[in-house]
């Protein structure tokens, strides 16, 4: 079956690390999608990409960047790792051009100390 | 930017009563709604899809509506049972085939046996 996979699914790191949490998915989906979730604000967009070579930047990008060098595969990078980033990072999927549903992973709880 | 409010926040009810869970966007251009579950922590899962031109869509208990003109959509789960506890959540899509979903805070949900 097809799926969307994200790695790790827990990690703590240190402030000023830099850190890359991966999101993987084998339904040949064109729009990718990172989301962070915390209590008080829902899920809020970071970054998002409608193929290959695409990045785009969301509401809460600063901190972040992505890239998108093959479909299946967008992983999310923080430059320097900030206490505020401490999150759970929600990658998500869904077929290009006819406002399909979205797929989600499993979530990366990410804890910087 | 498209606001999206979730009402109530928390809510128990009886096993066997109907749910009732109520979302309201504010910008009426909408292109699909999504209904979502999420348990403790757990990733998304994908109830049901209403796209702007329908007004409904049915799975099995879950029912929901979209009502473009009053900026509300209602979630109804039918005869509650305790696996039905969990966080839902609706998220809107603003964009043809764009999928960049605005999400709301989620109703937390307690079915008491």
């Amino acid at each position: 079956d097809a799926e969307i996979t994200q790695s790790p699914r827990h990690k703590i790191t240190e402030t000023g690390r830099q850190v890359t949490l991966a999101c993987h998915q084998t339904w040949n989906h064109n729009n990718m999608f990172w989301y962070r979730q915390d209590l008080g604000h829902g899920l809020r967009l970071i970054h998002y990409s409608y193929g290959v070579q695409d990045t785009n930047k969301g509401e809460v990008s600063d901190g972040y960047s992505v890239s998108r060098s093959n479909t299946e595969d967008l992983p999310l990078t923080l430059e320097s790792a900030a206490s505020s980033q401490t999150s759970v990072y929600f990658c998500a999927s869904s077929v290009k051009n006819e406002g399909t549903e979205a797929f989600f992973g499993q979530g990366t709880r990410l804890t910087v100390v | 930017k498209q606001e999206v409010t979730q009402i109530p926040a928390a809510l128990s009810v009886p096993e066997g009563e109907n749910l009732v869970l109520n979302c309201s966007f504010t910008d009426s251009a909408i292109y699909n709604l999504q209904w979502f579950r999420q348990d403790p922590g757990k990733g998304l899962t994908s109830l049901l899809l209403i796209q702007s031109s329908q007004r409904e869509q049915t799975s099995g208990r879950l029912n929901a509506s979209l009502d473009k003109s009053s900026g509300r959509s209602t979630l109804y789960i039918a005869a509650s049972q305790p696996g039905d506890s969990a966080t839902y959540l609706c998220a809107f899509s603003q964009g043809y085939g764009n999928n960049r979903l605005a999400f709301g805070k989620g109703n937390q949900v307690v079915v008491i046996p």
